[in-house]
């Protein structure tokens, strides 16, 4: 049973545009929660999804915004990227209510 | 303000020793989970412990044990008979009332040969 799967694995943009990541969860988890972790640092959340609605947020900009597909895997897209947004994102995935997060192995993005 | 300290940006311990990795946090909710997360270079956290609040007993899975000290809102990670495969970044992390995670910046830990 595969766990958490993202795509892709590395991407590189330029400043301005925009950018769309995957995230499929493990079998039987239906909630997906996104990370941006910035080099150097611990992953900061960005946004939770359930029930293909946002749960919770982060301090996040609005130009940071998610989806949720009835099949639970989920999409995070950043628009008007900055040199700032480049980091690891990292999509978890759980049970809506338990303690474990199982993550992925996230999406190195690099904005140039 | 909710928060979790991790004071050790980098430790070097000998292979077969015994590691600790501190960490600290900050709640008023009665209610919260303290996790540990290994992140070897490929980017992926990987789950290693997690203790509950009100957990009377300190979490252990296998070599990995949870020194929890409720009192002084600690809960240090030991990790016994270290093996060279142990090194990496280690992140502690806590589950706030609103079902947050907030992660703590991190230990680097090298095990040496």
């Amino acid at each position: 049973d595969a766990g958490v799967t993202q795509s892709p694995t590395h991407l590189i943009k330029t400043r301005g545009q925009q950018v769309t990541l995957r995230c499929s969860p493990k079998s039987g988890h239906d909630t997906v929660s996104w990370y941006q972790q910035a080099l150097g640092q611990g992953p900061q959340f960005i946004f939770q999804y359930y029930e293909e609605e946002e749960r919770q947020r982060g301090n996040f900009p609005d130009r940071f915004s998610g989806h949720q597909f009835p099949n639970y895997s989920s999409e995070l897209n950043v628009n008007a990227l900055l040199l700032g947004d480049s980091a690891l994102y990292l999509c978890a995935s759980s049970p809506l209510g338990t303690s474990g997060r199982l993550f992925g192995s996230g999406t190195r993005l690099t904005v140039v | 303000a909710q928060k979790i300290t991790q004071t050790q940006p980098g430790m070097f311990v000998q292979e077969k020793e015994a590691v600790t990795l501190d960490c600290t946090y900050d709640t008023s909710d009665p209610s919260y989970g303290l996790f540990w997360y290994k992140q070897p270079s490929s980017g992926e956290m990987i789950f290693l412990i997690y203790q509950g609040s009100y957990d009377q007993q300190n979490a252990t899975e296998g070599r990995y044990s949870l020194n929890f000290q409720k009192a002084r809102k600690s809960a240090n990670l030991v990790i016994s008979a270290s093996q060279l495969g142990d090194s990496a970044m280690y992140f502690c992390a806590m589950r706030k009332g609103d079902d947050k995670i907030i992660f703590g910046k991190g230990t680097r830990l090298h095990i040496l040969p």
